[in-house]
């Protein structure tokens, strides 16, 4: 059973980068669409964006300009970079797995989330 | 982008009731659908995947099902551990969407 972690920093100071890390195990990182999602405090489930083969990522346009999303297949890992933070970004961040190379009928799998605050 | 509209935002129910939650997409999405269960402090929990499909573990109380671009997902039988906030995925197409939430409260 594929179980993903998130890492990082628990507070970001206004206008610096959130850097996460979501460490996967149980399964590859290859062939997958890995995505991150955040949710603000009492707040609804926002997509932040995808990679697919190390390369091929998507976005969501309202964060577009500030994110980064990368992949490291020798750790099995996926990266999170959100640069000029401000309060609004304060939230839960989770990894999660999507679609397969070939099918999107597949049941997704969610990390625990980690929480981040940007604040001074 | 898709808009996900889910229905009702919140409901008060009595353990034993059957409920039902609505979600319906502006465009076309197939059957690429997701249901989770979200508890106060938790991250959320899949219940339903491809709109229809039981994931694992999860009690057979819960069901999904699809009518063109409108989505159900059904509780036969409200049990205590069921009152909770469900929320609807797209990831048809990007960028993938959300429905704002169904708190399912204690009557």
């Amino acid at each position: 059973q594929v179980q993903l972690q998130e890492s990082g920093p628990g507070l970001v100071k206004p206008s610096e980068t959130l850097s996460l890390t979501c460490t996967v195990s149980g399964g590859s990182i290859s062939s997958y669409y890995w995505s991150w999602i955040r949710q603000p405090p009492g707040k609804g489930l926002e997509w932040i964006g995808y990679i697919y083969d190390s390369g091929n990522t998507n976005y969501n346009p309202s964060l577009k300009s500030r994110v980064t999303i990368s992949v490291d297949t020798s750790k099995n890992q996926l990266s999170l970079k959100l640069s000029s933070v401000t309060a609004a970004d304060t939230a839960v961040y989770y990894c999660a797995r999507g679609c397969s190379a070939t099918s999107c009928f597949l049941p997704p799998f969610w990390g625990q989330g980690t929480l981040v605050t940007v604040s001074s | 982008d898709i808009q996900m509209t889910q229905s009702p935002s919140s409901l008060s129910a009595s353990v034993g009731d059957r409920v039902t939650i609505t979600c319906r997409a502006s465009q076309f999405i197939n059957d690429i659908l997701n249901w989770f269960q979200q508890k106060p402090g938790k991250a959320p929990n899949l219940l339903i995947y491809a709109a229809s499909s039981l994931q694992s573990g999860v009690p057979s109380r819960f069901s999904g099902s699809r009518s063109g671009t409108d989505f159900t997902l059904t509780i036969s039988g409200l049990q205590p551990e069921d009152f909770a906030t469900y929320y609807c995925q797209q990831s048809y197409s990007t960028p993938q969407t959300f429905g704002q939430g169904t708190k399912v409260e204690i009557k």
